[in-house]
Order: structure tokens, then C-alpha cells, then sequence
């Protein structure tokens, strides 16, 4: 149980292109999902809480009109990079957790998006 | 943000040993622990956590420790196997939020 599944695995696109990935919780729902960037040999960096319903809340230093967050149901949030150039190059992740549970529940991780700016 | 790290970078084990991965978070309001295991080109997979009324809990061949008077947590991992070989974070947040913060992550190479 408890699987988030990501798409597209890997893009490839110009300088310019706005790119969209997709986090959806299969088999739970999800009031809340993150969306995480990482660089090669780094550790995760949180970006952004996906809230459902509502604005995301992005972390100091994120540019919100750059990453644009919708989370429109329990199960799909979507990480849209506007315009993209090629320092926004990353492995995005998108994480999720379980709603109706008290206390504290581990995330649980999409396998990422290897984005490529040309 | 939070400041949570590790003290090696990487570590190197022979098969068979036992692994111990430290991990040092700063913010004494964190309540809950995560170790977590990546694999090339994929996302996290959840090992085990930690609430913090508990300072030891075991899993399948795992074991995490939790002193909350260092502020330090650690994983150890018995009889590694090749499997085994991935980057392992720990990760925690506060009693007051959701987010999850992530260490810097230790490589763990294990040698046939």
C-alpha cells in the first residue's frame, strides 16, 4: 500500500518551455503533498506544502510564480515549472501522506522527475 | 529551516557486517523520525521511524536509537547485504508542522 506515483520519469525540453509533473497517491488519499528538489549527490530540499484545496505554502527562497502548485483533489497534486531554464535543471520528488491519521505518518515518495533544460 | 545532519558522508562495510549511520538534528521540538533509503535515480523508501517517547524501535534487520539528550539518532543495520547499498537519510519534524526536513545523507557501500 501506500504508493505515490510520478510522471513523467525524465523530460528533456528548451529553454523556455513551461513543464508540468504530476504526484498522485494511487491507492490513498492525500490532504497534503510535498514536492521536493534535489541535486546530484545532495540531500532533498523541501520546496513547497501542497495543500488540497488551497495555496500551496513554499519554502523561503522558492519563487511561487516560478513553481506553480496545484493540488485540486485528495489524490493528484501537480508541480508546474514556468518558463524553465537550464539552472532549473533538478530531479524534482513529490512525497504524500496518509489522511484521517492521527499524529505523525511518514511520507511516502514518488520515484521523481529528472527534468533537462537544453 | 531545519538543521539536520550527519557526521560521515559516506561509509564502507563488508558484507555480513553491521552498518551504524548517524544522523544529528538541531531543533528540540522534533517529535518524529524518519529514516529513509534511496537508490539511484528513485525516490526515498520509507526503513523506519521514530516517535520521540520511544529511544530504540527495531524493524526487519534495522534498529533505530534516539537520544534526545544529544539531540542524535542513529541506524543500524545487521548483516548488510549488497542490497543494501543506497544513500540513507534520516529526517524529522516538529510537533508544530508538517513538513519533513532532510540530512545530507550518507552512502553506504557495501563490499561483496
Amino acid at each position: 500500500g501506500a504508493v505515490v506515483s510520478q510522471h513523467p520519469s525524465w523530460v528533456i525540453c528548451k529553454s523556455g518551455t513551461s513543464v508540468k509533473i504530476e504526484c498522485r497517491s494511487l491507492d490513498f488519499q492525500a490532504t497534503t503533498m510535498f514536492w521536493y528538489r534535489q541535486f546530484p549527490k545532495q540531500s532533498l530540499m523541501l520546496m513547497a506544502t501542497s495543500n488540497e484545496g488551497s495555496k500551496a505554502t513554499y519554502e523561503q527562497g522558492v519563487e511561487k510564480d516560478k513553481f506553480l502548485i496545484n493540488h485540486a483533489s485528495l489524490t493528484l497534486s501537480t508541480l508546474t515549472v514556468t518558463s524553465a531554464h537550464p539552472e532549473d535543471s533538478s530531479f524534482y520528488i513529490c512525497s504524500a501522506r496518509e489522511w484521517g491519521w492521527g499524529g505523525n505518518q511518514p511520507q511516502h515518495f514518488g520515484d521523481g522527475t529528472r527534468l533537462s533544460i537544453l | 529551516g531545519e538543521s539536520v545532519g550527519l557526521h560521515l558522508p559516506t561509509l564502507s562495510v563488508q558484507e555480513g557486517d553491521n552498518s551504524i549511520i548517524n544522523c544529528a538534528y538541531s531543533n528540540s521540538a522534533s517529535d518524529y523520525f524518519i529514516w529513509y533509503k534511496q537508490e539511484s535515480g528513485k525516490g526515498p523508501q520509507f526503513i523506519i521511524d521514530i516517535r520521540s517517547n520511544m529511544d530504540k524501535r527495531q524493524g526487519q534487520r534495522v534498529t533505530v536509537l534516539l537520544n534526545k539528550t544529544v539531540k542524535h539518532l542513529s541506524l543500524q543495520i545487521a548483516a548488510t547485504q549488497p542490497g543494501d547499498s543506497a544513500v540513507y537519510f534520516c529526517a524529522e519534524t516538529p510537533n508544530t508542522g508538517n513538513q519533513f526536513y532532510f540530512g545530507t545523507g550518507t552512502s553506504l557501500t557495501v563490499i561483496p
